[in-house]
């Protein structure tokens, strides 16, 4: 299976800012996918982030909120934009292997106040 | 519209139990089932499921799908304290690449 890290690991942010994350892979894949848990739930998927292609976002999500890069096919960013207390989540990326299975980064936990 | 159920939602044990996982599903063109444990913040993946009756196994826990029932169950024989975690329960069709993702099984194994 494919190693992901993501960056940061954690962060406290004021309302208002905008976090980046940052996701890479240690082999070529076609599709990152990024999550959001909130907490007690289960995972929502924010969007799907194809290299050389604007990401494919959910009901939902907006691009001006959550806007993805995908400049390669081992790395990803999602930023979260102007952010609220609402948004306090873990954010997951996973990237999907040959045999239908996705496999997920280490997660960020964000806490906004 | 497609939906995954796990049961219980949350679920207390003591060390040594053996327990049982359920997650049923309704989706069009059903392709696989996943089992992932999370117990920080990462899911980390445990068995893909695509064929009825066929038992899949690691260690203290195995999984099986029927597909005549639209389930399948996980089990976790001699619980230690170190299962305690979120199981989740994922499926995809036919239809996209997406997972569609059940609520979770909250675990606490309690020495």
């Amino acid at each position: 299976s494919a190693v992901i890290s993501q960056k940061p690991s954690r962060d406290i942010c004021q309302r208002g800012t905008s976090l980046t994350i940052q996701c890479q892979v240690d082999s070529q894949v076609t599709m990152m996918f990024w999550y959001r848990q909130q907490p007690g739930q289960s995972l929502t998927l924010i969007a799907t982030a194809n290299q050389g292609s604007e990401a494919t976002y959910e009901s939902g999500f907006v691009i001006d909120k959550f806007p993805i890069s995908r400049p390669n096919l081992t790395f990803s960013t999602l930023t979260v934009s102007n952010m609220s207390p609402e948004d306090s989540s873990i954010y997951l990326c996973s990237v999907d292997s040959s045999t239908d299975t996705q496999y997920f980064g280490p997660g960020t936990r964000l806490t906004v106040l | 519209e497609d939906k995954v159920v796990q049961s219980p939602l949350s679920l207390v044990v003591h060390e040594g139990d053996t327990v049982t996982l359920n997650c049923s599903y309704e989706v069009t063109n059903f392709r696989s089932l996943l089992w992932y444990k999370q117990e920080k913040k990462a899911p980390t993946f445990l068995f893909m499921l695509t064929s009825s009756g066929i038992e899949k196994k690691s260690g203290r826990l195995s999984s099986i799908l029927d597909k005549k029932e639209l389930s399948s169950i996980l089990n976790i024989t001699a619980t230690q304290t170190g299962d305690s975690a979120i199981y989740l329960c994922a499926v995809t069709a036919d239809s996209n690449y997406q997972l569609i993702w059940g609520a979770g099984t909250k675990l606490i194994i309690k020495p």
